[in-house]
């Protein structure tokens, strides 16, 4: 069957590094994304790993291991703004391509 | 890059209404639309994908007679909830992908606020 695991929230501090692990089960694996969600906003695109390795953007970069079923984001030099809701998410080619979601991890930054 | 805009982004009406819900691709076109809903800290529930020139295909439990799609061009779809009632008040929100699928993120409306009274 087709499961995304993250964990449901996750706290840090204002200037610091925080990791947000996803863990997958898919039959048509086609690539993972990581998607930011303002509270009462509609999602936002961050990455997209369809390769094992990390990709980097800026201050977020995200991993993926497709042998482990396995993606993390990492948040650098991390800012207030950067309190949301962050979704992992699969595509699944045996599925006519639809993103199956993850739960979201909502990030809380402390100052 | 690209942009979807969904409107409108508030709707505040009374229970029997029929509510219908735009989304459009501004700037590329999109043969495959998803329609999501999002109750108050939940996660995003696709409810159905919407095919240009083709019928809708739902997803398990949404009812396809209340929650009409129509998908007439590569840049517009729209969402019609019938006869709205107050546990149909949720986050409705679409996304559009580009023609080749291979690599292409779906990119995301603002969403569209709905309240049924």
């Amino acid at each position: 069957g087709q499961n995304i695991d993250q964990p449901t929230e996750m706290t840090a501090t204002e200037g610091a590094i925080v990791q947000i692990n996803c863990t997958y089960q898919t039959s048509g694996f086609n690539g993972l994304f990581w998607y930011q969600q303002h509270a009462g906003e509609a999602p936002t695109f961050l990455s997209y790993n369809v390769l094992d390795g990390l990709e980097e953007k800026g201050r977020f970069s995200s991993f993926l291991s497709r042998s482990k079923g396995y993606s993390y984001l990492l948040l650098k030099e991390l800012q207030m703004k950067d309190s949301a809701s962050y979704l992992c998410a699969v595509r699944d080619r045996e599925s006519n391509y639809q993103l199956i979601w993850g739960a979201g991890t909502k990030l809380i930054i402390k100052p | 890059g690209a942009v979807v805009s969904q409107h409108p982004s508030w709707v505040i009406c009374k229970s029997g209404t029929s509510v219908k819900i735009e989304c459009r691709s501004l700037d590329f076109q999109a043969t495959t639309m998803f329609w999501y809903r999002q109750f108050p800290k939940q996660s995003l529930m696709l409810m159905a994908t919407s095919n240009e020139g083709s019928k809708a295909t739902y997803e398990q439990g949404v009812e396809k007679d209340k929650f009409l799609i129509n998908h007439a061009s590569l840049t517009l779809s729209t969402l019609t909830v019938t006869s709205a009632h107050p546990e149909d008040s949720s986050f409705y929100i679409c996304s559009a992908r580009e023609w080749d699928a291979s690599n292409q993120p779906q990119h995301f409306g603002d969403g569209t606020r709905l309240s049924i009274l």
